[in-house]
């Protein structure tokens, strides 16, 4: 079973929908949530972070965590197509972190 | 406030070489951590460095190395060197404790002949 799990994609919506990501991780001693957006041939650039149980809003974003389901979203409001890029959920545990394989997003105008 | 710079950029090698890649972190950072990122896949965990020692390491064998620096700046060596070493590596770095967020650099791409 792989640690952090995500559905690779691709994943499709209009300009201006929701785009919805999903991850789940194994590890129930995990702390640490991060969504991390990656252009092709670029490095990870961090998105959004959460800790607690519950919703994190920042602008567009909100991050969405349920440890007890072991599970962890990404929204994505008024999706545009500057968004299309790889979505990479990282989970912590003592100090490494590790990362889904990602979901490609393309958003169509 | 300069983020976190790695060089080189690209380096090309050859099966049975070493090589040795850079990584300056963030200013006020003072933990890096290593990752490998193999093409459409996720970045995966090498080490972690944090007041000069190895804090945390993944699943990587012993020919993967690294060192960090009073500066807080690190290195990350790789010894004999097989095809399969062909990624990109990122150099990432935070403040302080476990789990806090970390910001990548452009990474170096490293290619195997």
């Amino acid at each position: 079973q792989k640690e952090v799990e995500q559905n690779s994609g691709p994943l499709s919506v209009p300009e201006g929908a929701i785009a919805s990501l999903n991850c789940t991780y194994s590890d129930r001693g995990s702390q640490s949530f991060f969504w991390y957006r990656q252009y092709s041939g670029k490095s990870p650039e961090l998105i959004m972070f959460i800790y607690s149980n519950g919703d994190k809003e920042d602008g567009r974003f909100t991050a969405q965590l349920n440890k007890a389901s072991q599970y962890v979203s990404l929204l994505i409001r008024d999706s545009q197509p500057s968004d299309s890029a790889t979505y990479l959920c990282a989970v912590t545990a003592n100090n490494d972190m590790r990362f889904g394989a990602g979901t490609r997003l393309t958003v169509k105008p | 406030d300069a983020g976190v710079t790695q060089s080189p950029t690209h380096l090309i090698k050859t099966r049975g070489q070493q090589v040795t890649l850079r990584c300056s972190p963030k200013s006020g950072h003072d933990t890096v951590s290593w990752y490998q990122q193999a093409l459409g896949q996720g970045p995966q965990f090498i080490f972690q460095y944090y007041e000069e020692e190895e804090r945390q390491r993944g699943n990587f064998p012993d020919r993967f190395s690294g060192h960090q620096f009073p500066n807080y700046s690190s290195e990350l060596n790789v010894n004999a060197l097989l095809l399969g070493d062909s990624a990109l590596y990122l150099c990432a770095s935070s403040f302080g404790g476990s789990g806090q967020p970390q910001h990548f650099g452009d990474g170096t791409r490293l290619s195997i002949l």
